[in-house]
């Protein structure tokens, strides 16, 4: 079965950093893109980035370019989220989330998510 | 900037049939868009129903039903169920790797 396991979240101030980091398993990794997808409390669901598979191309929303960035290391089976300068507005949850082969598939599989919290 | 429209909320009765749809504030949609539907239950991730405009993911029964009316993407359940009380998320292929989702529809079953 397909397991995406985030983990990395937390409580800080505005304009630090956090690394979020997804394990992936039952599944050949590098063959699949992935994305992170974000949802504020009570809010929506917000795309955030996506990586190919291979990781040569990414891409992000207007809200979060420049600050995040996205990666993956296939040979261990990771997808990272390197979040910088951090706003009250990012706190939210973040979900890994696995596409088909391409960063225009669709999200077959989702992550529990991990809480990111920006707060003074 | 192009926004992607829902309905905020709808209403059905058991046994009923609603139709959700999902919007561009500026063009139509297509199946060029691949428009994918998610549902939530609050508190737990998403769930993938409906990919590229009317493939129904695995395990999700067919009462869930997409497809395109006039310039919009639309998701139909058919015999409503009690437990399809939930929000329900259309998104769309940009291109150039991007994604929107639109804002929810949050159905209630009564």
């Amino acid at each position: 079965d397909v397991q995406l396991l985030e983990s990395g979240g937390g409580l800080l101030q505005p304009g630090g950093s956090l690394r979020l980091s997804c394990a992936a398993s039952g599944f050949i990794f590098s063959n699949y893109a992935m994305s992170w997808v974000r949802q504020s409390p009570g809010k929506g669901l917000e795309w955030v980035s996506s990586i190919s598979a291979s990781g040569g191309d990414t891409y992000y929303a207007d809200s979060v370019k420049g600050r995040f960035t996205i990666s993956r290391d296939n040979s261990k089976n990771t997808l990272h989220l390197q979040t910088n300068s951090l706003r009250v507005e990012d706190t939210a949850v973040y979900y890994c989330a696995k596409r088909g082969a391409y960063t225009s598939s669709p999200v077959d599989h989702w992550g529990q998510g991990t809480l990111v919290t920006v707060s003074s | 900037q192009t926004v992607v429209t829902q309905e905020p909320s709808f209403s059905v009765s058991p046994g009923g049939t609603v139709t959700l749809t999902c919007g561009l504030t500026s063009g139509s949609v297509s199946t060029d868009y691949y428009p994918t539907w998610y549902q939530q239950t609050p508190g737990l991730p998403p769930r993938t129903l409906i990919y590229s405009t009317d493939t129904r993911s695995s395990a999700v029964p067919d009462r869930f039903a997409g497809s395109i009316l006039g310039n919009k993407a639309a998701l139909t359940i058919t015999g409503a169920q009690a437990d399809d009380e939930c929000d329900y998320y259309c998104a769309l292929y940009m291109g150039g790797g991007i994604w929107v989702f639109g804002g929810g529809t949050k159905l209630t079953v009564l």
